[in-house]
């Protein structure tokens, strides 16, 4: 268990409407990303933080935001969430001391309607 | 385009046999190669790895095999299981300067299904 909660775990909200999904480790490290999954897609990688305050994109960016003011939480915003943005979204960080290997969260499932 | 690509969406096996997922990939930076399997409704968890300075890798019931010069890299799973029934996602990474942030891009995922 890499100590990784995601939160919220299920959420239903209304096209245009601002939502906030939020990762917390317990592992104290460096290295956090937010991916979504979709039917014919695998996981691509939305945003990754490389510490504090320090984050990038990632290669489906567009139409998120990010946040990271503490070492353990990485927040991901939907400024106005679209239906395309229906998702199941993974958090997952690097676990130092091993090579790339990342731990992923269990996911929080977002419909928008 | 498509960096990393897992061809068949699909797998069918009988348990006691061998599951055998195949990975291609095109961009010839990657030098570190990742499985992780995916259970509905979970988080995808690390299985295998292997650097581009080795040609295998094994754990278990679980090989990797790294072909370079044919950019394809390969699951084994040996006997398969019905609890091995799941997405498997092959990765990559390419270290090197400048940084990648340890950067992963996955391929699409092969659904495997181990009979009984």
């Amino acid at each position: 268990d890499a100590g990784i909660t995601q939160s919220p775990r299920h959420k239903v909200t209304e096209t245009g409407t601002p939502v906030t999904l939020r990762c917390h480790q317990t592992e104290n490290h460096r290295y956090m990303y937010w991916y979504r999954q979709d039917p014919g897609h695998g996981l691509r990688l939305i945003h990754y933080s490389y510490g504090v305050k320090d984050t990038d994109k990632g290669e489906v960016s567009d139409g998120y935001s990010v946040s990271r003011s503490k070492t353990e939480d990485f927040l991901l915003t939907l400024e106005s969430a679209t239906s395309s943005q229906t998702s199941v979204y993974f958090c997952a960080i690097r676990s130092p001391g091993s090579s790339y290997e990342q731990y992923f969260g269990p996911g929080t499932r977002l419909t928008v309607t | 385009d498509q960096q990393v690509k897992q061809n068949s969406p699909s797998l069918s096996v009988q348990e006691g046999r061998i599951s055998i997922l195949n990975c291609d990939y095109t961009n010839s930076m990657f030098d570190y190669f990742l499985w992780y399997k995916k259970y509905p409704a979970e988080g995808p968890t690390f299985l295998i790895s292997i650097s581009s300075i080795k040609d295998k890798n094994e754990d278990g019931r679980f090989t990797v095999f790294l072909n370079k010069s044919a950019k394809h890299l390969s699951l084994h799973i040996v006997p398969s299981q019905p609890g091995d029934s799941a997405v498997y996602f092959c990765a990559a990474s390419a270290r090197g300067s400048g940084g990648s942030n340890y950067k992963l891009t996955f391929g699409k995922g092969t659904l495997l299904t181990v009979n009984p």
